[in-house]
């Protein structure tokens, strides 16, 4: 069955640091993927989408992804955190008009 | 342009009782999909639709009921609550076409006692 997983529940991170979330997928072939991020109480944000292409994927807030085949990864990075970063993100893959999410990672960041 | 709309934003249900989670969207999306999501589980998809009248099963859809009349709308409907259905929904919808982007509503909170 298909599957997403994000290893890391939580992370904290300080202020300007770098930040990095993992997400593995297990697929036949390469799905849709994507990367949103929940403020709490709140819906469902779409940080960036990774569809065919450029393996390095641009998204809003200053965020990008890497797709690695390979690897069957699609890690979301930001070079530089800021306060409002906090909140929960998931990776999401799409296949055959289904969205499977992982887990969800925590993101907390420290002053 | 409202996008997702969901309504009601809370709810609290007795074992047994039945209720309806309204779903709408005015975009002219053809795919409309409800989710849960659970503490560390992440969202679960429980059903979807490609169009008024098709509904499929997502992941986890015992205990839920689905039907699509028209484009807009896409209740969820729980028959019989269980204290196990207390959960967060979410409604989504996007154009059902390749290599597009699901916009999530705001969701409902239910609690089942």
């Amino acid at each position: 069955a298909q599957s997403v997983t994000q290893p890391d529940i939580h992370i904290t991170v300080s202020e300007g640091a770098s930040l990095e979330l993992r997400c593995n997928y297990s697929y036949g072939a390469t799905p849709y993927l994507f990367w949103y991020v929940q403020s709490p109480g709140q819906g469902l944000q779409l940080l960036l989408k990774y569809f065919s292409g450029d393996t390095l994927v641009q998204g809003i807030k200053g965020f990008e992804a890497e797709f690695k085949r390979s690897q069957s990864s699609f890690n979301l990075r930001k070079p530089s955190v800021h306060w409002s970063d906090a909140a929960e993100y998931f990776c999401a893959v799409e296949k055959g008009n289904k969205l499977t999410f992982g887990g969800g990672t925590r993101v907390l960041v420290k002053p | 342009n409202a996008g997702v709309t969901q309504t009601p934003k809370f709810q609290v249900l007795k074992t047994g009782q039945s209720m309806t989670l309204q779903c709408a969207q005015d975009m002219n999306h053809e795919y409309m999909s409800w989710y849960r999501q659970d503490p560390g589980m992440g969202l679960r998809l429980i059903h979807y639709s490609v169009g008024a009248g098709i509904t499929d099963q997502g992941e986890v859809p015992n205990g839920y009921n689905v039907s699509r009349s028209t484009t807009e709308d896409f209740p969820l409907r729980l028959l019989s609550a269980a204290p196990s259905q207390t959960s967060v929904y979410f409604c989504a919808s996007r154009y059902n076409r390749g290599q597009e982007t699901q916009y999530f509503g705001p969701g409902t909170r239910l609690l089942v006692l």
